[in-house]
């Protein structure tokens, strides 16, 4: 069981390329989401979806699209990359949150780390 | 403003002892909380939830209190070991049905000296 799968691990990209994080998990989870993660500020929210084709903003999503055309994926997109986006980004999945047995306890991949030059 | 607060960003403690790490929020209305242990260059890995109606939960060494009048939550490691030494997050919802995203505090180093 692969659980969350980040790809890639590392990148470095210029200021101005474009790039994709993917993500993908085989447990059927309704509910993914994106994260970054930089010292001294913590996990921060960058998009979330609940289920395929419905995605929505989290705390920082300025400089980042996502999209959810299946169940499994949940790319991140950066479309024009900046030196503030260099970070370790990670993707969470969880079963609905809104179920009442449901704990919400999210999965996590292992990060991809970004380095934006 | 909304704040989650972890009190210290790192703890030393020695080998046995207990560690004891703190959660403040302030002007969420959580219905629950959860607390993840992060090794570095890993992902966060979930430990233990706890409900808004639960005042405390425990799992082996593990005990988590919630005092929803207090906005706090304690997190306790009996007889620590080396190999507890591990970022802890804690973490919660911001509404009462639990259908948003969690919310991650900035995280508490705990380092256990043998």
């Amino acid at each position: 069981n692969a659980g969350v799968t980040q790809t890639p691990k590392f990148q470095v990209l210029k200021t101005g390329q474009s790039m994709t994080l993917q993500c993908a998990q085989d447990m059927n989870h309704e509910y993914m989401s994106w994260y970054r993660q930089d010292p001294g500020m913590g996990l921060r929210l960058i998009h979330y979806s609940v289920g395929a084709g419905i995605t929505d903003q989290g705390e920082v999503p300025n400089g980042y699209n996502v999209s959810r055309s299946t169940t499994e994926d949940f790319p991140l997109r950066l479309l024009s990359a900046a030196p503030s986006q260099t970070s370790v980004y990670f993707c969470a999945s969880s079963y609905s949150p809104w179920l009442v047995a449901n704990t919400g306890e999210l999965f996590f991949g292992e990060g991809s780390r970004l380095t934006v030059l | 403003s909304q704040k989650i607060e972890q009190n210290s960003e790192a703890l030393n403690i020695q080998e046995g002892k207990t560690a004891t790490l703190t959660c403040n929020y302030t002007n969420y209305s959580p219905a629950y909380l959860q607390w993840y242990r992060q090794d570095p260059g890993r992902g966060p890995v979930f430990l233990l939830l706890i409900r808004e109606n639960e005042k405390e939960k425990r799992k082996e060494r593990l005990k988590v209190t919630f005092d929803t009048t207090l906005k706090q939550s304690l997190f306790h490691i009996t007889a620590s070991q080396p190999a507890d030494s591990a970022t802890y997050l804690c973490a919660l919802d911001d509404g009462g049905s639990g259908n948003t995203p969690l919310v991650f505090g900035k995280g508490t180093r705990l380092s256990v000296i043998a």
